[in-house]
């Protein structure tokens, strides 16, 4: 069954440095997004992604935070220069607009730690 | 704001037993998910209600959006050992919005 995969499972990183997620959303799926969970509290909406630009973006994702869709495959999320309230699971998320389809399904995660 | 309430935070039960968990929503939604979360793993997609009113299950697993588009309940039937983790509730307003999740039911099961 098509899934979506992330990598790395883990990122550690040392505050104010460049890291970038990445994503391969499920083969036929059109829309992608990006959320993140701080340990021990709910899924958090970051930003919504389709047909090559950014459909909606929450409050969390300031001017550090950027997506792109470099090629056919691949979705990522770069946080520029990291913060320690950074530290969090991040999860993409892909959907197909089929039949009124809300349906999301998401990665396993990216947990990074900014030390 | 909109405020999403599930409840309750966190249950103790015996395997076996039926568990019920749900959410209540000051704005309406057209549409409510409930997804299942084990540690350090993704949200997984349990059940997608389309209707008001609607009942769906999904072998053990009964959710139903209220008629209101306000609520939705998630029902398990006679719980095992692998539904412990988290359930959030997860309503939408537009096809390919986001989703709102809401704080979670974490499921314990005793031995």
């Amino acid at each position: 069954e098509p899934e979506v995969t992330q990598t790395p499972s883990h990122q550690v990183t040392q505050m104010g440095q460049e890291v970038i997620l990445r994503c391969v959303p499920i083969s036929n799926h059109l829309y992608f997004y990006w959320y993140r969970q701080i340990l021990g509290q709910k899924v958090e909406f970051l930003v919504s992604f389709y047909n090559n630009e950014i459909s909606e973006k929450s409050e969390i994702f300031d001017d550090q935070f950027s997506v792109e869709r470099p090629d056919g495959s691949n979705f990522t999320l770069k946080i520029r220069s990291t913060k320690l309230e950074d530290s969090a699971m991040y999860f993409c998320a892909s959907s197909v607009p089929d039949r009124g389809s809300y349906e999301q399904y998401f990665g396993p995660g990216t947990r990074l730690t900014v030390t | 704001g909109q405020q999403l309430n599930q409840s309750p935070q966190s249950m103790f039960i015996q395997e076996g037993e039926d568990v019920s968990m749900n959410c209540t929503s000051s704005s309406i939604f057209n549409t409510w998910l409930w997804y299942k979360q084990d540690p350090g793993e993704g949200p997984v997609l349990l059940i997608a209600l389309y209707k008001a009113g609607e009942l769906t299950s999904n072998g053990r697993l009964t959710a139903q959006f209220g008629i209101t588009r306000k609520d939705s309940f998630l029902n398990i039937s006679a719980s095992i050992p692998s539904d412990v983790g988290i359930y959030f509730c997860a309503p939408a307003m537009n096809r390919d919005d986001k989703i709102i999740f809401g704080k979670g039911t974490r499921l314990h099961i005793l031995p």
